[in-house]
């Protein structure tokens, strides 16, 4: 069963920094493409960022562009995300996905996402 | 860009039957054949991925994902139709498409199901 559990999730302070994690089970890891979809309090999904399988290509959202980091480690079957220079719009729950074996841009598993509070 | 555009909210009785539509847009027709994605979410639940449905209509489903549940298309336009409506169904359902080398989300339709 594919599983995906992030973490790393919390409070911090306006123009902070924090890193998250997303560990995944239950598949071959290193031929995957994976992604960061984030949801404000009460709004939709946006897309955050995406890194290829093997770690070569990674992609961004305007809004998060110069500021976030993806990376992952196939040794450890996890994915993260370092975030930067963060605000209030940053706020949001942080979801994890595994791109889609035939079409990666396509994500077919989600994790249950982690709660990232900017706040003085 | 890939301009992807959802009703709002939707709403249906139980044991019936709702089609809820995703349109693509963009400034060039390239839009039409692009395939989406679309994911139910539950409330306080994370997404879940339902299927891929492709311009000319057909469709793949993600693990377990009931029969009631089906994709079809015409033109611009990608459907998610649900049928034999349970309360569970009650969610919101995201169309997702794919632009400029990233994933696109639309808006979401809220599914009430009464």
């Amino acid at each position: 069963e594919v599983q995906l559990v992030e973490s790393g999730g919390g409070l911090v302070q306006p123009v902070g920094s924090l890193r998250l994690s997303c560990a995944a089970s239950g598949f071959i890891f290193s031929n995957y493409a994976m992604h960061w979809v984030r949801q404000a309090p009460g709004k939709g999904l946006e897309y955050v960022s995406s890194i290829s399988a093997t770690g070569g290509s990674t992609f961004y959202a305007n809004s998060v562009k110069g500021r976030f980091t993806i990376s992952r480690d196939n040794s450890k079957d996890t994915v993260y995300l370092q975030m930067g220079s963060l605000s209030g719009d940053d706020m949001a729950v942080y979801y994890c996905a595994r791109g889609l074996s035939s079409n990666w841009y396509f994500l077919d598993h989600w994790g249950q996402g982690t709660l990232v509070t900017v706040s003085s | 860009q890939v301009v992807v555009t959802q009703s709002p909210s939707a709403s249906a009785s139980l044991g019936a039957s709702v089609k809820l539509t995703c349109t693509l847009s963009s400034g060039h027709s390239g839009h039409i054949n692009y395939a989406i994605a679309w994911h139910q979410q539950q409330p306080e639940k994370g997404p879940r991925y339902l299927m891929n449905v492709n311009s000319d209509g057909s469709h793949i489903k993600g693990d377990g994902i009931p029969d009631r549940f089906s994709g079809s298309s015409s033109g611009a336009e990608r459907y998610l139709t649900i049928s034999s409506l349970q309360s569970e169904d009650e969610a919101d359902y995201y169309c997702q498409t794919w632009g400029t080398g990233i994933p696109v989300f639309g808006g979401g339709t809220r599914l009430t199901v009464l």
